[in-house]
């Protein structure tokens, strides 16, 4: 079963803008990641925040997680064309590492 | 640094027959996942190896679908029968370990099946 769901499941915004992705989870984890995939090509990694963690930085991404709520949020800062893809979250449900993802989000900067 | 590669990268088959996928991880990785990937949505997780030893394969539809990791490194995925529905991209990803974060994926196999 997949373990985590993204909000928006699409998202349009002008270059220049922030955007914001959410994503909630239903059990324990150790940590949560967000990836990146181009239309075509594998994920990449973004950023990783443990569940000890409540906020990390990463050039233009800011990661916040809220274990209590069960939810994290990824902003991307003065957004770019580039920027355009889909965004996942993945959180490992065993602790195990072994990352489930969610539906993801389709960011689409326009220039 | 090599990244994970994978092949076929394309392959087309009639329902009912088979297929295989293989992956070669970066060296010195030790978890090794396969992931199905349908259009539209996220990856779903097959299989997670660690070294040579199946960490969990839950998803794994075991009555078609099998997987192996020969020595710790190399891994095949392979379909038989194939369904329709398997239509996907197959995603093979490495990290350092459990625990240990961030996964490396491959380009994937996209599997058509008419």
């Amino acid at each position: 079963s997949q373990q985590g769901e993204e909000d928006p499941q699409a998202l349009s915004i002008q270059e220049g803008e922030n955007a914001t992705m959410n994503c909630s989870y239903k059990t324990s984890i150790n940590n949560l990641q967000w990836y990146r995939q181009n239309s075509g090509r594998g994920l990449v990694h973004l950023i990783l925040i443990r569940s000890n963690e409540r906020e990390k930085h990463s050039g233009r991404l800011r990661v916040t997680l809220d274990t209590s709520k069960k939810s994290s949020s990824l902003l991307i800062t003065a957004s770019r064309a580039a920027d355009t893809a889909s965004y996942f979250c993945a959180t490992d449900a065993r602790g195990n590492n072994d990352m489930r993802f969610g539906a993801g989000t389709r960011l689409t900067v326009k220039p | 640094e090599a990244g994970v590669a994978q092949s076929p990268r394309y392959k087309i088959i009639e329902k009912r027959q088979s297929v295989a996928f293989w992956c070669n991880p970066i060296s010195g990785h030790a978890t090794l996942y396969w992931y199905q990937q349908i259009l539209g949505q996220g990856p779903k997780l097959l299989i997670q190896f660690q070294n040579n030893g199946v960490v969990d394969d839950s998803q794994l539809p075991k009555d078609r679908f099998s997987a192996e990791r020969l020595k710790g490194v190399d891994s095949t995925l392979k379909i038989q029968p194939a369904k329709l529905e398997d239509s996907a991209v197959y995603l093979c990803a490495d990290g350092q370990g459990a625990n240990t974060g961030e996964l490396f994926f491959g380009e994937g196999s996209r599997l058509t099946v008419l």
